[in-house]
């Protein structure tokens, strides 16, 4: 089974806009961390957001939003006011662990377009 | 500004080349970690090290090695290049503990022919 499930491969966007980016995951561990990167067209992976197992908010840095909905197994990231600079791939990750390590796992990326 | 610098952009090889691809963080990080990302299939972990002269091999760590001689320094072996590890090469770095994600090098674009 797949770990991270990003079934979006790509989305569309209106300048301006808010946007979600759909991610579940698979884990029994109850210790978990969960991870939005976003990876525009120069290939650098830029971390956006960080999500703890335990946290009881949706963590939130700046535009970006993680709405954790633990029960469901979904962390999807929330873009507001979307903006040209946010055109990009977009991969969500967890960390659990495995091993006596932690393992980080990325899903397959959703590459978001933002129009003008 | 922190970084994690990868030697090559663009790497170009022949079939059977050994291969060394480069990471150099500088931000005294403990973790060090190679991925390699293809269409469809995101980022897959290749080796990871949690320490200098550490490793462990990761989800796909066939004809591939590593070596940490020193904590800044992160380097990945093709010991022999195959037309299927043709890919994109992404180095990243992390401090032990803590819940921060990792800090990601700008990639190698490896072409083997």
């Amino acid at each position: 089974a797949q770990k991270i499930t990003q079934t979006q491969p790509g989305m569309f966007v209106q300048e301006k806009e808010a946007v979600t980016l759909d991610c579940t995951y698979d884990t029994s561990d109850q210790s978990y961390g969960l991870f939005w990167y976003k990876q525009p067209s120069s290939g650098e992976m830029i971390f956006l957001i960080y999500q703890g197992s335990y946290d009881e908010q949706n963590a939130t840095e700046g535009r970006y939003s993680l709405n954790f909905q633990k029960a469901r197994k979904s962390a999807n990231l929330v873009i507001s006011a979307s903006q040209l600079g946010d055109s990009a791939m977009y991969f969500c990750a967890m960390r659990e662990p495995s091993g006596g390590y932690q393992k980080v796992t990325f899903g397959t990326g959703t590459k978001l377009q933002v129009i003008p | 500004d922190v970084k994690v610098t990868q030697s090559s952009r663009y790497l170009v090889k022949r079939t059977g080349e050994k291969v060394f691809l480069e990471c150099v963080q500088d931000m005294d990080h403990e973790n060090m970690f190679w991925y390699r990302q293809d269409p469809g299939l995101g980022l897959r972990l290749i080796y990871f090290s949690y320490d200098v002269k550490m490793k462990e091999k990761g989800d796909i760590p066939e004809g591939y090695s590593v070596s940490r001689e020193k904590k800044e320094r992160f380097s990945l072996i093709l010991e022999s290049a195959s037309t299927n590890q043709t890919s994109m090469y992404l180095c990243a770095s992390k401090p032990r503990g803590g819940s921060g994600g990792y800090t990601f090098g700008s990639g190698t674009r490896l072409t083997v022919v």
